[in-house]
């Protein structure tokens, strides 16, 4: 079975800090993801990767950047973090890209800015 | 632009059967997923249509109609732990792009 492991499942950090959220995959996936999932609003994407060193912004990167440097590791980083990033965010790998192959999630990290 | 369009609330007693209706309007088209999501938990995949038609999983079905831009997920039998909740998502290059998902209650 796939693990997605997120580093942390709850966290509080300050307005301003700059957030490191980190997600480890174990089935050598080429891709990986990072979402925020608001009420209402669904799973959006912030930003993907499709290989160790690449990354593409996705629907909302604002306020946001990633690091790929180990294929199974994909890290998602608030470089001052705003209580508007307050959100569950949630890493997700999988064999491909598109929709045939099935993203694989984490359990997610509820992040609240203060 | 991109959308996806689904009901945000089903409700259904425990034996029915359901369906979510998802609807899209995407500038590609690489097939229609579904994803379950329980209360706190982590979204799982469901089912993929590639090509027109129903695929079946179990209770759970998949219809896609690629003319009409438009699929459902059809859930029979149901039971208490199918509250939860289901978004449908299109493949895109290298992603998916989600609905803002569908709240299944199951009643008994």
């Amino acid at each position: 079975d796939v693990k997605v492991t997120q580093s942390s499942r709850y966290l509080v950090k300050r307005t301003g800090e700059k957030v490191f959220l980190e997600c480890v995959q174990d089935m050598d996936h080429e891709n990986m993801f990072w979402y925020r999932q608001d009420p209402g609003l669904g799973l959006r994407l912030i930003y993907f990767s499709y290989d160790v060193k690449m990354k593409e912004k996705g629907d909302i990167p604002e306020g946001y950047s990633v690091s790929r440097e180990k294929k199974e590791r994909f890290s998602l980083i608030l470089e001052s973090a705003s209580t508007n990033q307050t959100s569950m965010y949630l890493c997700a790998s999988s064999l491909s890209g598109g929709a045939k192959q099935p993203q694989h999630f984490g359990d997610g990290t509820r992040l609240s800015i203060l | 632009g991109q959308s996806l369009e689904q009901p945000s609330e089903v409700t259904a007693v425990e034996g029915a059967i359901v369906q979510i209706n998802c609807t899209y309007q995407t500038s590609g088209f690489y097939g229609l997923s579904w994803y379950q999501q329980h209360d706190g938990g982590a979204p799982t995949f469901l089912s993929y249509n590639a090509l027109d038609g129903l695929e079946e999983t179990g209770r759970f079905s998949s219809f896609l109609s690629r003319s009409d831009s438009y699929g459902y997920l059809l859930l029979q039998e149901l039971q208490m732990k199918d509250s939860a909740s289901y978004f449908c998502a299109v493949g895109a290059t290298n992603k998916l792009i989600f609905g803002t998902g569908t709240l299944l209650a199951v009643q008994p």
